[in-house]
């Protein structure tokens, strides 16, 4: 079963400053990740998809993919305490149903 | 309206007694997950629904059951729940072609 790795588990960063966190898979069959966002209390929600080599960006998020190395990052500029979450990465395989792995997350920590 | 609901939110069940947990939603996906989510750990897939069929994972095929009467509700079932089935069981839905993931806010399991 393929894995997803996340680093770093826990990231604290000053209101203002870059966020950067990193997500890795184990399956070398694996075509699409996403970034999704869970407020504490609250159901995970998608935040970002990629499923092709390059950057994407949206607003303050930045989401980069290297497909030869399964590794995808996810940067938030400027962050602000509202992005204080967990942020968990998934990546699934293309074709058939999609089955997404999650990874355990990243714990950010905004503080102003 | 992008609402997946789960009930009962909270669920406290004895050892050796059945627990079943149900979710809704109401965008006419095809496809329903059940995740199982403990603390410090990944969200593990447990089975999922596309339309009318029922794929479960090797490793948990014999320990939970769910049913889908209908396009919008699906039902995970536990029949004799042992404390290992302690945690936070995440539903979602998506579209196939999609594979975004709308999640529920999540029903607690407490098996004492």
């Amino acid at each position: 079963q393929q894995k997803v790795q996340q680093s770093p588990e826990s990231l604290i960063v000053p209101e203002g400053g870059m966020a950067s966190l990193n997500c890795t898979s184990s399956d070398r069959n694996v075509d699409y990740f996403w970034w999704y966002r869970q407020h504490s209390g609250k159901s995970p929600k998608m935040l970002m998809s990629i499923f092709s080599n390059g950057e994407k960006e949206e607003g303050r998020f930045t989401v980069h993919l290297n497909k030869a190395s399964l590794h995808t990052s996810l940067h938030i500029r400027d962050s602000q305490p509202s992005d204080s979450a967990l942020y968990l990465c998934a990546a699934s395989t293309a074709g058939g149903n999609y089955k997404p792995t999650f990874g355990k997350g990243t714990s950010l920590v905004v503080h102003p | 309206d992008t609402t997946v609901k789960q009930n009962p939110r909270y669920k406290l069940a004895r050892v050796g007694k059945p627990v079943n947990l149900i979710c809704s939603q109401t965008m006419n996906h095809d496809t329903m997950y059940w995740y199982q989510k403990k603390p410090n750990q990944a969200p593990k897939l447990l089975l999922f629904y596309y339309d009318k069929i029922l794929n479960r994972e090797a490793d948990t095929f014999e320990k939970f059951q769910s049913s889908r009467p209908n396009n919008s509700f699906c039902s995970l079932y536990i029949g004799s729940a042992g404390l290992e089935y302690s945690a936070m069981y995440l539903c979602a839905s998506s579209r196939q072609n999609t594979g975004q993931l709308y999640f529920g806010e999540g029903s607690k399991l407490t098996v004492l």
